[in-house]
């Protein structure tokens, strides 16, 4: 079985500051993994994953992850934070499981507030 | 926008009652997603279609039943409606039967009164 802990339900950071929002993970097989992004009252949206390969992956709105296998981690980062970030983020895990079926499993959330 | 698109956005209805929930897929896409937000249990996957069959199944109760149609939309049944119900109800959809990256609808939210 997988699972996701996103660390801290809410972060608050400075326009311009860097934005760190944890996430850890676990599963038996190699994972897939990704984060979304909710803005209010919107569905999610794919900010970047991470499947084979580069360990750093970049997403979009400057937003990137770095997959730390050691440490079970895929810790999502952005320099500098802009207004326009405020939303809530999931990070999610994916492995082939039950069939071939590739299942989501999202952790709980982490609503990012920028501060002017 | 992601070209999946869900209605209604919202419906209120009471314990007891039946709705249903609709989500047309992206174009070209042949997989639905379903799956449920709600402030205790977090955003939950419940259940995947394919071209008209079920894919997999996750934390779906009984009083849930999902169906995808011939044009490729699919419609979520919630009966016997709880409180606990309550939740936002969101659709995604990808091109292939076994996809992790999946596009999602903005959601249908659901109060149970």
């Amino acid at each position: 079985a997988q699972s996701v802990t996103q660390l801290g339900s809410h972060v608050s950071v400075s326009e311009g500051a860097l934005v760190l929002l944890r996430c850890n993970y676990s599963s038996s097989v190699p994972p897939y993994l990704f984060w979304y992004v909710q803005y209010p009252n919107q569905g999610l949206q794919l900010l970047l994953k991470y499947t084979t390969g580069a360990t750093l992956v970049k997403g979009i709105n400057g937003f990137e992850a770095e997959f730390k296998k050691s440490e079970t981690s895929f810790h999502l980062t952005k320099p500098s934070a802009h207004m326009s970030d405020a939303a809530e983020y999931f990070c999610a895990v994916s492995d082939k499981s039950g069939g071939s079926n590739y299942k989501l499993t999202f952790g709980k959330g982490t609503l990012l507030t920028v501060n002017p | 926008d992601s070209g999946v698109t869900q209605t209604p956005k919202h419906l209120i209805t009471a314990t007891g009652q039946r709705v249903t929930l609709r989500c047309s897929p992206r174009s070209g896409d042949l997989s639905v997603y379903w799956y449920q937000q709600s402030l205790d249990q977090g955003l939950q996957f419940l259940i995947q279609y394919y071209n008209g069959e079920e894919r997999a199944k996750g934390n779906i109760l009984e009083r849930f039943s999902a169906q995808q149609f011939p044009d490729l939309h699919s419609e979520l049944n919630l009966s016997s409606l709880e409180l606990g119900d309550s939740a936002l109800y969101f659709c995604a959809s990808s091109v292939a039967a076994f996809s992790y990256e999946q596009y999602f609808g903005p959601g249908t939210r659901l109060t149970v009164t």
